[in-house]
């Protein structure tokens, strides 16, 4: 059974571009989340989806934004670009019934520049 | 959940056992989590225990909860220079998808 897969795992961009990232979640799961993580703020919640649904949110401005498709697999899109940007985007699935139990991706590394 | 503690920095000495101390404040945590990362790579999710067990152990593994103190142990026996991680403490509460992570402790783990 194939794991979580995230693409790509490393970009680099400008200030003020934007950006999409792309996560494949294992197959029959239905919820992804996506975290971005820092040494400064640790490991912090973006926002989940499910069934194609953004069923909760975490405390990000307007300029983090996702969605989820049919098949389950999900972006994230950044956009107007800055410095404090620059993380690990992690992207997690899970059943999506509460049970908590998630699996994580590689991750995508980026820095803005 | 609502906020988990746990220390920065743990070091030990390679086939001592290591244990990774974690507080929760969330008194209805329904599931807790150990989670590992190594350097460059994303969150593996090492073990869980339910709110209505005690402990429960897994090979080197062995996880400890204690409700009343809302605290939460990994140990890891005879640990090893590939133990060496961050490892992250998370729980989740009735009715929440989301877990609560932890900030992670990094573990060094030294000859």
């Amino acid at each position: 059974k194939a794991g979580v897969t995230q693409t790509p795992r490393y970009l680099i961009k400008t200030r003020g571009q934007q950006v999409t990232l792309s996560c494949s979640p294992i197959s029959g799961h239905r919820s992804v989340s996506w975290y971005q993580q820092t040494p400064g703020q640790g490991l912090q919640f973006l926002f989940e989806y499910f069934s194609e649904t953004q069923r909760n949110k975490g405390n990000f401005p307007g300029r983090f934004s996702g969605r989820q498709f049919s098949n389950s697999r999900s972006e994230m899109n950044v956009s107007t670009l800055e410095l404090g940007d620059s993380a690990l985007y992690l992207c997690a699935s899970s059943m999506g019934g509460g049970e908590g139990e998630a699996f994580f991706g590689q991750g995508t590394r980026l820095t803005v520049v | 959940g609502e906020d988990v503690e746990q220390s920065l920095f743990l070091s030990v000495r390679e086939g001592d056992s290591s244990v990774i101390n974690c507080t929760y404040t969330d008194s209805s945590s329904t599931y807790l989590y150990w989670y590992k990362q190594e350097p460059g790579a994303g969150l593996q999710l090492l073990t869980y225990i339910f709110s209505n067990m005690d402990m429960k152990q897994d090979q080197r593994l062995t996880v400890l909860l204690n409700k009343k103190d809302k605290h939460l142990s990994l140990r890891i026996a005879d640990t090893q220079t590939g133990d060496s991680a961050i490892y992250f403490c998370a729980d989740i509460s009735g009715g929440s998808y989301i877990p609560t992570f932890g900030r992670g402790t990094s573990l060094i783990v030294h000859p």
